[in-house]
């Protein structure tokens, strides 16, 4: 157990629908990172918040959004979804903004119908 | 922009043989190479990374592996394997960007590992 919690365990919604995903960081961490993973594309990164603020961006989508809590939880939204945003979101923290030691939640499995 | 390639998608090994999983990076600087493992409906866990230093780089659960730079490769390596390494193994780049502070994260596509008794 990595301490990193991720809700809900599974979702499954329809094509142009919008969802949210819940990322609780182990205790301490200040950063989140948010990461896709597809059968085509792999293991992707994001995006990453530290402390509040948007710290680095990776390949996420205009129709994604990210924020991250006082209380230091995260939630990705994700709207207009498409059959493509099917995957695994994943949610990592670490302590500092660097990032060289990530831990990883067990993951959002996203199903688009 | 920088990219890995993990050449293996399966590996089947036995109990107790040895281990080698390939990685090889592409990127212009100087790398900063991970190791990952993702076991059945688990999140990511690392296992070693390298940053500078001694090249044979040591983790967790009794895996090393070994920076080669000529070779661009960061190849994993476990000398007796055991029925509970069956995973996915994931191998990545991470430079670190001094403008954000950070280290962004490129994984490879992963090797399989499943393991005989």
């Amino acid at each position: 157990d990595s301490g990193v919690t991720q809700t809900p365990k599974h979702l499954i919604t329809a094509t142009g629908q919008r969802v949210t995903l819940r990322c609780s960081p182990r205790s301490g961490d200040l950063s989140v990172y948010w990461y896709q993973q597809s059968l085509d594309q792999g293991l992707q990164f994001l995006i990453q918040y530290y402390n509040g603020e948007e710290r680095a961006k990776g390949n996420i989508l205009e129709r994604f959004s990210a924020q991250q809590f006082p209380d230091l939880h995260s939630e990705l939204n994700l709207s207009s979804l498409e059959l493509g945003d099917s995957a695994l979101y994943f949610c990592a923290s670490s302590e500092g903004p660097a990032g060289e030691t990530q831990y990883f939640g067990p993951g959002t499995r996203l199903l688009v119908l | 922009a920088q990219s890995v390639t993990q050449p293996d998608i399966h590996i089947t090994v036995s109990e107790g043989a040895s281990l080698e999983l390939r990685c090889n990076y592409s990127y212009g600087a100087t790398p900063y190479l991970f190791w990952y493992v993702q076991s059945p409906g688990q999140g990511l866990q690392l296992l070693l990374k390298y940053f500078s230093g001694d090249t044979l780089v040591q983790g967790i659960k009794g895996f090393e592996a070994e920076f080669k730079r000529s070779q661009s490769s960061f190849n994993l390596r476990k000398p007796s394997v055991h029925w509970s390494d069956a995973a996915e193994y994931f191998c990545a780049v991470g430079p670190y960007l001094s403008g954000a502070g950070s280290y962004q994260l490129t994984f490879g596509k992963g090797t399989k590992l499943s393991v005989i008794p």
